[in-house]
């Protein structure tokens, strides 16, 4: 049972552009909600993270915007370039400290390809 | 800094054989996990650590063991290789709290035939 549905599985856009990734929970104890980005051959790396008590998160040109009534979460890359091509994904895990000790739900990934 | 660091980092082996990954971090995190990776289906936890001496099943855990003997390793045995267990192992640490945050070694690329 997938608790993290992700999508789109690809997204292909043009340098300069808007790449928007989907992600929608079913667990409503979930209360950390990460997304990490992967390049060819190496681990996933933490790129940003929020909690539901606020509504958006920005660094930089990645922001996070979270819907908590609609158990979604979004990541947003603005001016995306083609370092940006990698995979992303969504991932969201309940307190630290009690049952779940950090263990992460991740989504089904997406491959971003930014064409210069 | 070497951070997390996963050994080997390729593997072929024949149905039926057995093997260990080994993991190692540097970061003194209580928390330790395995992962596996396949596509279309993000990561999927094995098993996981929250401290030395102590593991507990995830997601995934068949056909798979591990340990944890000292802190800074934590092992993933397969007894008996299935074609099934193909994909690439990721194994991940953090603290116990503060940020939550995982770090992730660069993976180890299993096929079985």
């Amino acid at each position: 049972q997938q608790q993290v549905k992700q999508s789109p599985q690809s997204l292909i856009v043009q340098k300069g552009g808007i790449s928007i990734i989907n992600c929608a929970y079913e667990n409503t104890a979930f209360d950390y909600f990460p997304w990490y980005q992967q390049f060819p051959g190496k681990g996933p790396a933490l790129l940003i993270a929020i909690r539901p008590d606020v509504s958006e998160k920005k660094e930089g040109r990645f922001t996070i915007s979270f819907n908590k009534s609609a158990k979604q979460f979004s990541l947003h890359i603005m001016d995306s370039q083609p370092g940006d091509s990698a995979t992303y994904f969504c991932a969201a895990s309940m307190k630290a400290g009690g049952t779940s000790y950090g263990k992460l739900t991740f989504g089904q990934g997406t491959i971003l390809t930014v064409h210069p | 800094n070497a951070g997390v660091t996963q050994t080997p980092k390729f593997r072929v082996l024949k149905t039926g054989q057995s093997m260990t990954l080994l993991c190692a971090q540097d970061m003194n995190h209580e928390y330790m996990y395995w992962y596996r990776q396949d596509p279309g289906m993000g990561l999927r936890l094995i098993h996981y650590s929250v401290g030395e001496g102590t593991t507990a099943k995830g997601e995934v855990p068949d056909g798979y063991n591990v340990s944890r003997l000292k802190k800074q390793n934590f092992l993933l045995g397969l007894e008996s290789a299935a074609p099934s267990q193909t994909s690439v192992y990721f194994c991940a640490s953090s603290y116990q709290g503060g940020t939550r945050e995982a770090f992730f070694g660069q993976g180890t690329r299993l096929t079985v035939v």
